[in-house]
């Protein structure tokens, strides 16, 4: 079965600072990936998904597929970034359902 | 558009009785998600439904839960005889027609259920 692993629940870094957030996976098919956001009292959001290829707010994600890893990047850390991040993953036969990680909470200190 | 709409944003049951939980979706969505994110963990997916249909409810416990997406009105979430291992945060999301192609699935603010 399909797996979506993020191993730090939380994560401090300072302002300025280069920030990555792991996320691994396992499943033996094409996967797509996305990570999600959540900003304090707001809904879990889209961030980005690895088809795109694009980067938002600054945050970038390569899919490596012999590491499976989905990893989410941002080189300078703002304080705004400081939510919880979601990765999750979407099997190529399951039409939308998504399978999530179990989130890392993000600090960003000032 | 207003998003999803869930509710109620909270609800306290006492164990043995129903709870039913409403999600409207998004303006022109015809495709509705519920998730189930219990303490300390990620969102676990339950049931993908479509109007008056149910396409995929593999994550669904096989007792006691039922969903509906009916021709009018919300999709209902509906726990029968609640337990205190059914305390948890449930999301519904929804998307226009996926057809085999991801639509991005826009989220609601999700209802905490506590059992007492």
């Amino acid at each position: 079965a399909q797996r979506v692993t993020q191993p730090e629940k939380l994560l401090s870094v300072f302002k300025g600072a280069p920030v990555e957030l792991k996320c691994n996976y396992s499943y033996s098919g094409s996967p797509e990936l996305f990570w999600y956001v959540q900003y304090s009292r707001q809904r879990l959001q889209l961030l980005l998904r690895h088809i795109s290829r694009e980067s938002i707010k600054g945050f970038t994600a390569d899919l490596n597929k012999g590491e499976t890893s989905f990893h989410l990047k941002k080189p300078f850390a703002q304080e705004e970034d400081s939510a919880m991040y979601y990765c999750a993953l979407r099997e190529e036969t399951s039409g939308s359902r998504l399978t999530f990680g179990e989130g890392t909470q993000l600090t960003v200190n000032p | 558009n207003a998003g999803v709409m869930q509710n109620p944003r909270h609800l306290v049951r006492r164990r043995g009785q129903e709870a039913r939980l409403r999600c409207s979706p998004m303006k022109g969505h015809s495709h509705v998600y519920w998730y189930r994110q219990l303490p300390e963990e990620g969102l676990k997916f339950m049931v993908y439904l479509q109007k008056e249909n149910i396409i995929d409810e593999s994550g669904m416990p096989k007792e006691r839960f039922s969903a509906e997406f009916p021709k009018e009105g919300p999709s209902i979430l509906r726990i029968q005889q609640v337990v205190r291992g059914d305390s948890a945060a449930y999301f519904c999301a929804s998307s226009h027609s996926s057809g085999g192609a991801f639509h991005e699935q826009f989220f609601g603010p999700g209802t905490r259920l506590t059992v007492l």
